[in-house]
């Protein structure tokens, strides 16, 4: 595809239920970035991928949050248990990655726990 | 950690007023700094980053070391020009390559 893609584009779950959050970048990159838009918070990361290295997973905010990326392309955002305060939209990006470089980001999949 | 700062949510100009989006970064080193726009209905988009010190549809951003801003400018604002502008920064070293964001501004020009 020409752009990042992410599915679904709208969930709704009820509180307590597992949800998985799908992002496929530009074919190419090897830098993947799961970000998290809400109101008043902005932009906040929470974990990223280059390559082969080791995810960086400081922002995180729990251990219901978990997330990988199979074949250094697809990656995956798991959310167990969820929270009405998980509720947000859930963006991923890809880069070329070797460095600082221009992040193409995915339209979000915005997340409604009731 | 480094911060990135945006103390505005929200910033209302009339068309062809100037306008500034202001932006603080808490970092001692040399971080690289961008502005990030979004447009109604649009994806995030990368807008400028400092080391171009290209203007894009009329922006300019300077980074001030001493102040550790990295404001966004732009002498005569259009009623396309409102959006959600976000301020980023990547500190380098063991983080090269993550960016973080401040919290954003949203910018409404009226005509």
């Amino acid at each position: 595809g020409a752009g990042v893609s992410q599915s679904p584009s709208n969930k709704v779950t009820e509180k307590g239920k597992d949800v998985e959050l799908r992002c496929d970048p530009i074919s190419g990159h090897t830098a993947l970035y799961w970000y998290r838009q809400s109101l008043g918070q902005g932009l906040e990361f929470l974990i990223y991928f280059q390559g082969n290295s080791a995810p960086d997973k400081s922002g995180l905010p729990s251990d219901r949050f978990s997330a990988e990326r199979t074949g250094g392309s697809v990656s995956t955002l798991t959310i167990q248990r969820t929270q009405q305060e998980d509720s947000a939209v859930y963006l991923c990006a890809s880069s070329q990655g070797g460095g600082t470089g221009e992040l193409f980001f995915g339209e979000g999949s915005r997340l409604t726990v009731l | 950690a480094q911060r990135v700062t945006q103390p505005e949510k929200l910033l209302s100009v009339f068309k062809g007023a100037p306008v500034e989006l202001k932006c603080n970064y808490s970092y001692s080193g040399s971080p690289e700094l961008f502005w990030y726009v979004q447009y109604s209905r649009q994806r995030l988009q990368l807008l400028l980053r400092h080391i171009s010190r290209e203007s894009i549809k009329g922006f300019t951003a300077d980074l001030n070391k001493g102040e550790t801003s990295f404001h966004l400018k732009k002498p005569f604002a259009q009623e396309e020009d409102s959006a959600m502008y976000y301020c980023a920064s990547d500190a380098g070293g063991t983080s090269y390559g993550k960016l973080t964001f401040g919290q954003g501004t949203i910018l409404t020009v009226h005509p």
